[in-house]
């Protein structure tokens, strides 16, 4: 069946770039999302990339897509405190139906 | 507009008794969806309403789940009977379109003792 998968946490250094991965098992998406979580809140669209494209740059966030590996990354540059968060990649399918991987949490140390 | 609002915000009962979640989309919304996230499985899509109508119900647990959307500004989630592995997270979304942005409420965390 259909499946998207990312590690579950990551820990970046204020400062560096964080780079958050994730790989999804069909080839016939048409859109790919990250959404972001912040705690105690729900989840909100942070940039999606269409699936003939392979990067997308949106200030400090750059969507790097390989479509013939099905991975997708998501490069954070010069994280900040407030980029800790809970980031879930996601994959828009053929059946429209929107397939969620488990987040990764991102924690960043001073 | 105040996005997708959803009560209660904590919810703590015990085994057995009913538990009712609420949620309220945004104005103009013809898409409504209810998740449940938990640390094990992640977040996992319950059902999804099109106009008020269930379109797809196959990520409900069981039959002691079931949802309704009496009118296109409300809709609930009941769990009867509830019990302690129902304990999540439950969040509702919606979306003016099939293919646009999910905005979600800020969810309903359950316990079940």
């Amino acid at each position: 069946g259909e499946d998207v998968e990312q590690s579950l946490f990551l820990s970046v250094r204020e400062g560096d770039s964080s780079v958050i991965n994730c790989t999804y098992t069909d080839s016939s998406s048409t859109y790919l999302y990250w959404y972001k979580q912040e705690p105690g809140a729900g989840l909100q669209l942070l940039t999606y990339i269409f699936s003939n494209m392979d990067m997308k740059q949106d200030q400090r966030l750059t969507v790097l897509l390989n479509k013939k590996d099905k991975h997708l990354s998501l490069r954070i540059a010069d994280t900040q405190t407030g980029d800790s968060a809970i980031y879930f990649c996601a994959e828009r399918n053929r059946d429209d139906k929107i397939i969620f991987g488990k987040g990764t949490r991102l924690h960043i140390l001073p | 507009d105040a996005g997708v609002i959803q009560s209660p915000r904590h919810e703590v009962t015990e085994m057995g008794q009913e538990v009712t979640l609420r949620c309220k989309p945004i104005s103009g919304h013809d898409y409504l969806f209810w998740y449940r996230q938990t640390m094990m499985r992640g977040l996992e899509l319950l059902i999804y309403f099109n106009n008020n109508v269930p379109i797809d119900d196959s990520g409900m647990p069981e039959d002691r789940f079931s949802a309704k959307m009496p009118n296109a500004s409300f809709s609930t989630l009941k769990i009867q009977p509830s019990e302690p592995r129902d304990s999540a997270v439950y969040f509702c979304a919606s979306a003016p379109g099939a293919r646009n942005e999910q905005f979600f409420g800020p969810g309903t965390r359950l316990t079940v003792l």
